[in-house]
Order: C-alpha cells, then structure tokens, then sequence
C-alpha cells in the first residue's frame, strides 16, 4: 500500500491477555517506530528499528512490552499480561532513516477491560 | 535531558489569519532536528515541517514555515492564511542525533479556525 497499515484498528481485551499488534510500513523504509498515545497527550516513543534489530528499545514502559521485526519490514508489538494503564493508542512509523521525516499509520486503539 | 515543551493548550484564529503555535525545547545535543506534525479528529498524524539544527534558513512548505530562534531554543510554528481545515492537534517533537533515536514530542496545542 502507499501508506503505513496498522491492524487491527481497534483491540479490546480484559486484564491479563496477551495481545499483538502488527504495523506494515511503507515499502523500501529501514526505520520502523512505535509510539503509544494517550488521550489529550502527545506521542510517547517505545521502540525503534533500524532493518531488523531494534537499534532504541530505551521507551519500552517494562518488560511485558516487545516488540519484533523478523524481515526487517513488518513488525508486531506484543503486550504480555494486559493491564488497564496499556489502554492508549498504538501508532507505528516508517521513515526512509533515521534522518528523515516519519510516516505514520493510523493507529491501533487498545481498550483493557 | 531532552525536552519540549507547547504551552499552548488551545488557540483560535480567524479564517485567512495567520497564527503561531508556540514550541521551545531542551537538548544539550549540538545537532538535532525539529518536526511540526498535525493531528486531525481522525487521528492520523500527518508530517509538515522539519528544520534541522544547522540549517542557516527557517524552514518554509507552502503556507507553514518554521520560526527558528536557535539561542532562545525556540520553534514556532507559523499557519499563515488559516483555513476551516486547518483545525486540529499540533505537535512539535525533536529528535537529538546522540540522544539514541527516540523523537520526543509536546503536549499538543489544539488550533480551532473560526469562520
């Protein structure tokens, strides 16, 4: 697709669940971010990949959170043992690098029940 | 530590006003660059501007520019000829070359053009 694609668009699982959420890029982006929002609130930054390592893990709230991009392209967030406070919306970002301005996808809507 | 900081919650302009949506921040970080990002109802956050610490001119893309003051650490943030559109959520975010790679973002200033 021409833009970055985040799925599901919305996720709601009760208190405990384990949940992932998947953001494509867009094609020929090396950069890869998540980034969690919360209402009324800006972008807090999780994790950056660089290709297929995660080059800044350092926004990663605690080690139920991780995240993978096997191919380099892809990647998924996964979220263990939910808890009410992870409710927030997921936004993923691809740039062409570092240096470059972010593309970002729509979002994923996470409610924790 | 890096930081910044929009301390505008809200603002109304006039449609076909110009505005200036106020960002200052904090970087010991010789070398960074400065993004504006806007933030529609619908969510989506869509790029605007950048300005990158060593350009010697203020950034400019169509009707947005970049009010650069580098010794005050400033980044306004100038709409000129608002429109009905132009109503939603900006954000001003930095990210520092040697601060790792996270980009940090601003609280949000809220922009509302009145007809």
């Amino acid at each position: 697709g021409a833009g970055v694609s985040q799925t599901p668009s919305n996720k709601v699982t009760e208190k405990g669940k384990y949940v992932e959420l998947r953001c494509d890029p867009i094609s020929g982006h090396t950069a890869l971010y998540w980034y969690r929002q919360s209402l009324g609130q800006g972008p807090e930054f999780l994790i950056y990949f660089q290709g297929t390592g995660a080059a800044d893990d350092s926004g990663l709230p605690n080690d139920r959170f991780f995240a993978v991009r096997p191919e380099g392209s892809v990647s998924t967030l996964k979220i263990q043992r939910t808890e009410r406070g992870d409710s927030a919306v997921y936004l993923c970002a691809s740039s062409l690098g570092v240096n470059n301005e972010q593309f970002f996808g729509p979002g994923t809507r996470l409610t924790v029940l | 530590a890096q930081k910044i900081t929009q301390t505008q919650p809200g603002m109304f302009v006039q449609e076909k006003e110009a505005v200036t949506l106020d960002c200052t921040y904090d970087t010991s970080d010789p070398s960074y660059g400065l993004f504006w990002y806007k933030q529609p109802s619908s969510g989506e956050m869509i790029f605007l501007i950048y300005q990158g610490s060593y350009d010697q001119q203020n950034a400019t893309e169509g009707r947005y520019s970049l009010n650069f003051q580098k010794a005050r650490k400033s980044a306004n943030l100038v709409i000129s000829a608002s429109q009905l559109g132009d109503s939603a959520m900006y954000f001003c975010a930095m990210r520092a070359n040697t601060g790792g790679f996270k980009t940090i973002f601003g609280a949000g200033t809220r922009l509302f053009v009145k007809a």
